[in-house]
């Protein structure tokens, strides 16, 4: 079957570090990998997108990786601050479709 | 610009009982989408229109109804509630399609007793 899978347990992690988020995904092949932050009470909100031909793409201090092989996309925020906290989903078009499929969001706290 | 816009914020149905959630956007944009989350299954999507005129079934579309009669207006038209649909509905919108950014709405928060 297919399935996008982010950590379902909450990261926590401290103030000025970096924080990982992992997005992995089966039976699927995407030619395109997105990230949205959302805030409690409020739509997500685009931050990145990814080619399955590009590696790596970087914003301030966000980084997103993408292996195709792996089917894996890692998501990266450095110098983490308490304003990031906020949940993080992934998405992915399904190829040959124009549907975009969300994964569960992974919860990020940053304490200070 | 408003950016996509949902009506209503809230709303209680009784089962049985039959609503329209509404979403518009003024961006011109030709792809919409509607959206469920529930706690622990993410967004999950219900229908999506790529123009005017044009709809297409999601992942979850059964008990819901959409139609695109112009550009800016999406609305999802729940026929029969059930308390399954409990939930909170998201519209979005992107320019052409589903490889590009998705500007959200704010949701509608749905109960149904």
């Amino acid at each position: 079957s297919q399935k996008i899978e982010q950590n379902s347990e909450a990261l926590n992690i401290q103030e000025g570090k970096t924080a990982t988020l992992t997005c992995n995904y089966t039976n699927y092949s995407p030619a395109y990998l997105q990230w949205y932050r959302q805030d409690p009470g409020r739509g997500p909100v685009f931050l990145l997108l990814i080619r399955e031909n590009e590696k790596e793409k970087r914003k301030e201090r966000l980084k997103v990786t993408f292996d195709t092989t792996l089917k894996q996309s890692l998501f990266h925020i450095t110098a983490s601050q308490p304003a990031d906290s906020a949940t993080y989903l992934c998405a992915l078009d399904k190829r040959g479709t124009d549907k975009l499929i969300f994964g569960t969001g992974t919860r990020l706290q940053v304490f200070p | 610009n408003a950016g996509v816009t949902q009506t209503p914020k809230f709303q209680v149905l009784k089962t049985g009982q039959s609503m329209t959630l509404q979403c518009a956007q003024d961006m011109n944009h030709e792809y919409m989408s509607w959206y469920r989350q529930d706690p622990g299954m993410g967004l999950r999507l219900i229908h999506y229109s790529v123009g005017a005129g044009i709809t297409d079934q999601g992942e979850v579309p059964n008990g819901y109804n959409v139609s695109r009669s112009t550009t800016e207006d999406f609305p999802l038209r729940l026929l029969s509630a059930a308390p399954s649909q409990t939930s909170v509905y998201f519209c979005a919108s992107s320019l052409e399609g589903a490889r590009e950014t998705q500007y959200f709405g704010p949701g509608t928060r749905l109960l149904v007793l």
